[in-house]
């Protein structure tokens, strides 16, 4: 499966806990976005990455939320002592960057299948 | 922030049907995408336009870039049941390939045969 991967699909935690989701961008694609949904409303950019580095986090909370793509390793969305309004569905997307031979141009963002958490 | 609206927020049609919507925004954008997402699933791409004026089809699937670069609009013709789905329109601003999406809110397509 040559797609973004995310893991869990499904993450139930209880307030106060910590909330770890994980993306796998497609082969090659070097650019990670991280987006959030609520119910039945579009998507709404929290932040995008490149290797090691943040290049535009304007879309997370200022508390509680971090993110990380290390040279090594899928891109990761933390959520420290989560609240039932942070229960929503998270979606990565990856991109080519420039010079990168893979699938799918550099304008587009290619998502995975998302990660629904559920704070009780 | 960013202002994009889509219409219609949802749709019934007959199988069989032609589908318009469209999206709107308060800047100038350089990228538009259209998307569609199943319940439980992430947005699939169906069509990406990077020119003011670009038109393009993917099967049924026809969208255009608007050339005043603030609006674009996805026609879907001869709709079948599995066109069942939210549609999505994004845009980007700057002068860049990369970053940030703008998404509109939606649009639900319902068909029914």
């Amino acid at each position: 499966n040559a797609g973004v991967m995310q893991n869990p699909r499904h993450l139930v935690r209880r307030r106060g806990q910590e909330a770890r989701l994980r993306c796998s961008p497609m082969k090659g694609h070097s650019h990670v976005y991280w987006y959030r949904q609520l119910p039945e409303e579009g998507l709404k950019f929290m932040v995008y990455l490149q290797k090691e580095n943040i290049i535009d986090e304007s879309g997370m909370p200022k508390e509680r939320f971090s993110a990380e793509f290390p040279k090594e390793g899928p891109s990761i969305l933390r959520i420290q002592q989560v609240v039932r309004g942070d229960s929503a569905a998270y979606f990565c997307a990856s991109s080519p960057g420039p010079g990168e031979a893979t699938l799918g141009a550099s304008g587009s963002q290619y998502f995975g299948p998302g990660t629904r958490l559920l704070v009780l | 922030g960013q202002q994009l609206n889509q219409s219609p927020q949802s749709m019934f049609i007959q199988e069989g049907e032609d589908v318009s919507m469209n999206c709107t925004s308060s800047s100038i954008f350089n990228t538009w995408l259209w998307y569609k997402q199943e319940p439980g699933e992430g947005p699939v791409l169906l069509i990406a336009l990077y020119k003011a004026g670009e038109l393009t089809s993917n099967g049924r699937l026809t969208a255009q870039f608007g050339i005043t670069r603030k609006d674009s609009f996805l026609n879907i013709s001869a709709s079948i049941p599995s066109d069942v789905g939210i549609y999505f329109c994004a845009g980007r601003e700057g002068g860049t390939s990369y970053g940030k999406l703008t998404f509109g809110q939606g649009t639900i397509l319902t068909v029914h045969p």
